[in-house]
């Protein structure tokens, strides 16, 4: 079964900072992965998505993943932190059917000043 | 482009009670999907459609029905609501599957709260 364990809750880091959020799969067939970002009170919005064209992703918002297939993971990453990142940001990756999305439960980042 | 809409925004209901959440997209999308969040739970699948006059059951369908008699619409119903389906629900809609890399699009919510 495709499944995406999202490590950490919540995690904190300053402005400025590097923003690691840990995503790894499970999958028995080549996954297809998204990171999507929640804002309060907000939709889901698409972040970036791995398709198995390339292993380096970039997204919107200066965010990038990297697919390693090894370590089974797909992390979130942003070189400097901003206090506009503060949101929930989930991992998902298509599920059994090839129709749907299985999420992660979730990461909640916060932006310390 | 208004993209994924839900209506409506916020919604008490009676144990009991019945509603009918509506979902529209102008997309042009075949896929189209039902959604529930609860803290620390991420999102779990109520109900999908692969086109018009389809649905399929997701991984909690259990006190839900669903309806596409339009291609823009996909409705979400509750017969008999229960506190337990107290809830955050989300609509979103896809081109094609995500299982061939297409990514869904998400309306903004409805918080329904039964009391």
């Amino acid at each position: 079964a495709q499944s995406v364990t999202q490590l950490g809750s919540h995690v904190s880091v300053s402005e400025g900072a590097l923003v690691l959020l840990r995503c790894n799969y499970s999958s028995s067939v080549p996954p297809y992965l998204f990171w999507y970002v929640q804002y309060p009170n907000q939709g889901l919005q698409l972040l970036l998505k791995y398709t198995s064209a390339a292993t380096l992703v970039k997204g919107i918002n200066g965010f990038e993943a990297e697919f390693k297939k090894s370590e089974t993971s797909f992390h979130l990453t942003k070189p400097s932190a901003h206090m506009s990142d503060a949101a929930e940001y989930f991992c998902a990756v298509s599920d059994n059917s090839g129709y749907a999305l299985n999420f992660g439960k979730g990461t909640s980042l916060l932006v310390t000043p | 482009n208004a993209g994924v809409t839900q209506t409506p925004k916020f919604r008490v209901l009676k144990t009991g009670q019945s509603m009918t959440l509506l979902c529209a997209q102008d997309m042009n999308h075949e896929y189209m999907y039902w959604y529930r969040q609860d803290p620390g739970m991420g999102l779990r699948l109520i109900h999908y459609s692969v086109g018009e006059g389809t649905t399929a059951k997701g991984e909690v369908p259990d006190g839900y029905n669903v309806s596409r008699l339009k291609k823009q619409n996909f409705l979400l119903g509750l017969e008999s609501a229960a506190p337990s389906q107290t809830s955050v629900y989300f609509c979103a809609s896809s081109y094609g599957a995500t299982g061939t890399g297409f990514e869904q699009y998400f309306g903004p919510g409805t918080r329904l709260t039964v009391t």
